[in-house]
């Protein structure tokens, strides 16, 4: 069974940083292509960063370029998300999913979710 | 950036209904689009890729049509486990993108 489990989320002042993690289990991580996408409150569907299956192709979201990095560990089947210079519009519930096939950019597994809160 | 418009941003329907949900892309995208459902405070469930190819396991009821820069999402036989809010996203380009989503009410 294909499972992803997100950590890392939690309240952070702004300017600071955070590290999320999703761990994969189910699927051989290494021939798939991942993403984060995040929900702010009471909001929409945002694409955050993603990233191909062997981690050197990473894609950001304009909102986000130059403080998040998206890397992976393919032999400890975990994605990361490197959040620096957090602002208050970054707080939301950040998802992992993972690809179709090995690059679609369309996603059929998710995990659970974590909350980053931004505040002072 | 290719935007992403869903219409209606929500709905109001009664079990047994036909519904139909609307994308539409800012630029053409073939037919490099995604559906989702999601629930409250849970995770969005992947529906269609392809704009029409239902993922196994989805309902029937469900189908998607279009291309180009207009999709439809249509449920027919609306049942209770349905009500949910709709989201579209195009896989053509980066960034990739969703629509503002559309909540199916009763």
């Amino acid at each position: 069974e294909v499972q992803l489990v997100v950590s890392g989320g939690g309240f952070v002042q702004p300017g600071g940083s955070l590290r999320l993690s999703c761990a994969a289990s189910g699927f051989t991580l290494s021939t798939y292509g991942m993403s984060w996408v995040r929900q702010a409150p009471g909001k929409g569907l945002e694409w955050v960063s993603g990233i191909n299956d062997s981690g050197d192709s990473p894609y950001y979201a304009d909102s986000v370029q130059g403080r998040f990095t998206i890397s992976r560990d393919n032999s400890k089947n975990t994605l990361y998300l490197q959040m620096y210079s957090l602002r208050a519009e970054d707080t939301a519930v950040y998802y992992c999913a993972k690809d179709r096939t090995t690059v679609t950019n369309f996603w059929d597994y998710w995990g659970q979710g974590t909350l980053v809160t931004v505040s002072s | 950036d290719i935007q992403m418009t869903q219409s209606p941003s929500s709905l109001s329907a009664s079990v047994g209904d036909r519904v139909t949900i609307t994308c539409r892309a800012s630029q053409g995208i073939s037919s490099w689009l995604a559906w989702y459902q999601q629930k409250p405070e849970k995770a969005p469930k992947f529906l269609i890729s392809a704009a029409s190819t239902l993922q196994s396991g989805v309902p029937s009821r469900f189908s998607g049509s279009g291309s180009g820069t207009n999709f439809t999402l249509t449920i027919t036989n609306l049942q209770p486990e349905d009500f949910a809010t709709y989201y579209c996203q195009q896989y053509n380009n980066y960034p990739l993108t969703f629509g503002g989503g559309t909540k199916v009410e009763i």
